[in-house]
């Protein structure tokens, strides 16, 4: 089992670009978590799923957004990307809410 | 709001020296307390889950311990592959909390050989 893997592992992009980041999990979990960790802020909720088809607002929700076409893959995307968005994202599931299996990151970086 | 905080921010203890990691909530109705560890430029990794004051976890070298405002990480005998940031984290509370977690900034704790 791969787990949680996480693509790109690193991108750099320029103010007003857009991406989109993409979680896939092996584990059939029902939940799924993008993060952000920023130096002196800690792990910051951005959206969270509860199931395919399902998303909502986590802490930080501004400047993304996220879709769950299917179970399995969770996306992030940033339309119009920022400097203040230039962060390492983590993505996570869980099939209870409790313990959480974390990707290893996408480090973005915005000119 | 939740608050979670932890200390110290960072601890450098030499090979075989005991301590402790702290880590205090501000929530009511505590659903569970989680420890992660994370390595350097990796995700984090869970360790235990604590749900009641006076419950105890261990693996391996560590101990974790909840009371009803705080928890400890008990780290004995440490050796230089536990050198990592060790975070800690609440559900948010009321309600379904859908593992909605609020992370404390961490302790990078650094064992030197």
């Amino acid at each position: 089992n791969a787990g949680v893997t996480q693509t790109p592992k690193f991108r750099v992009l320029k103010t007003g670009q857009s991406m989109t980041l993409l979680c896939a999990q092996d584990m059939n979990h029902e939940y799924m978590y993008w993060y952000r960790q920023d130096p002196g802020m800690g792990l910051r909720l951005i959206h969270y799923s509860v199931g395919e088809g399902t998303t909502a607002k986590g802490e930080v929700p501004d400047g993304y957004n996220v879709s769950r076409l299917k179970k399995q893959n969770f996306l992030l995307g940033l339309e119009s990307a920022a400097p203040s968005q230039t962060s390492v994202y983590f993505c996570a599931s869980s099939q209870t809410g409790n313990e959480q299996f974390f990707g290893p990151g996408t480090r973005l970086t915005v000119l | 709001e939740d608050q979670v905080t932890q200390s110290p921010e960072a601890l450098r203890l030499q090979e075989g020296e005991s301590s402790s990691l702290n880590c205090s909530y501000t929530v009511s109705g505590l659903r569970g307390l989680f420890w992660y560890r994370q390595d350097p430029g990796k995700g984090p990794e869970f360790l235990f889950t604590l749900y009641s004051a006076g419950e105890e976890k261990e693996k391996e070298r560590l101990k974790a311990t909840l009371t009803k405002k705080e928890s400890f990480l008990h780290i004995t005998a440490p050796k230089p592959e536990d050198s990592a940031t060790y975070l800690c984290a609440v559900p948010d509370a009321g309600g379904t909390s859908y593992g909605k977690l609020t992370f404390g900034q961490g302790t990078i704790l650094t064992v030197h050989p």
